[in-house]
């Protein structure tokens, strides 16, 4: 079954300061990734997926992740956070064979101290 | 463009009474989602409408969860009888069509209080 782990709950970094988000997903084919941000009250917004080819993905708000397929792994990376950048992450892994299907990781919340 | 609207925004039941939530898609989006999202937890999808017909529905507590897409546009969600374990923000998310290919846009939410 697939699943998807966030190692961490909450993660405190200082502004400018460079980020990263871990996250390690089971599946037994090539998953479609993806990287959704939660502010406050807020739905959630997508950073940016990953499906195939560069296994480097570009993202809104100068988010860039990293596909590793023998790690499992699709962390989150960002040079310098901003302060408006505290919020909750989640990440999430699709099967192409069940529709639109997602599943979510439990999130890691992030803070950013000045 | 206007994105999913849903309401209401906050709701505060007692076990065992009954609630609706409504969403309205993007216009044009042929596929619909409800996700629940306990505290603490990532969102776990409930059902998927594509049109007005159901592709998913697994993870839907069909004794006291129910929900209806009739004109293929906006749904309602439904929960008779809440229980304490209902509480949590409720998503609805539309995409385009139905692959996991196509980004899903949510919605604000509507966080469900039951006592």
């Amino acid at each position: 079954a697939q699943s998807v782990t966030q190692p961490d709950i909450h993660i405190t970094v200082s502004e400018g300061a460079s980020l990263e988000l871990r996250c390690n997903y089971s599946y037994g084919a090539t998953p479609y990734l993806f990287w959704y941000v939660q502010s406050p009250g807020q739905g959630l917004q997508l950073l940016l997926k990953y499906f195939s080819g560069d296994t480097l993905v570009q993202g809104i708000k100068g988010f860039e992740a990293e596909f590793k397929r023998s790690q499992s792994s699709f962390n989150l990376r960002k040079p310098s956070v901003h302060w408006s950048d505290a919020a909750e992450y989640f990440c999430a892994v699709g099967a192409g064979n069940q529709g639109g299907k997602l599943i979510f990781g439990q999130g890691t919340e992030l803070s950013v101290k000045p | 463009e206007a994105g999913v609207a849903q309401s209401p925004r906050y709701k505060i039941i007692e076990k065992r009474q009954s609630v609706a939530f409504w969403c309205n898609p993007i216009s044009g989006h042929a596929t619909l989602y409800w996700y629940q999202q306990i505290l603490g937890q990532g969102p776990k999808l409930l059902i998927q409408f594509q049109n007005n017909g159901v592709v998913d529905d697994s993870q839907l507590p069909k004794d006291r969860f129910s929900a209806e897409r009739l004109k293929g546009v906006d749904s309602t969600l439904k929960i008779q009888p809440a229980k304490l374990e209902d509480s949590a923000v409720y998503l609805c998310a539309s995409s385009g069509a139905g692959s996991v290919a196509d980004t899903q846009y949510f919605g604000p939410g509507t966080r469900l209080t039951v006592l």
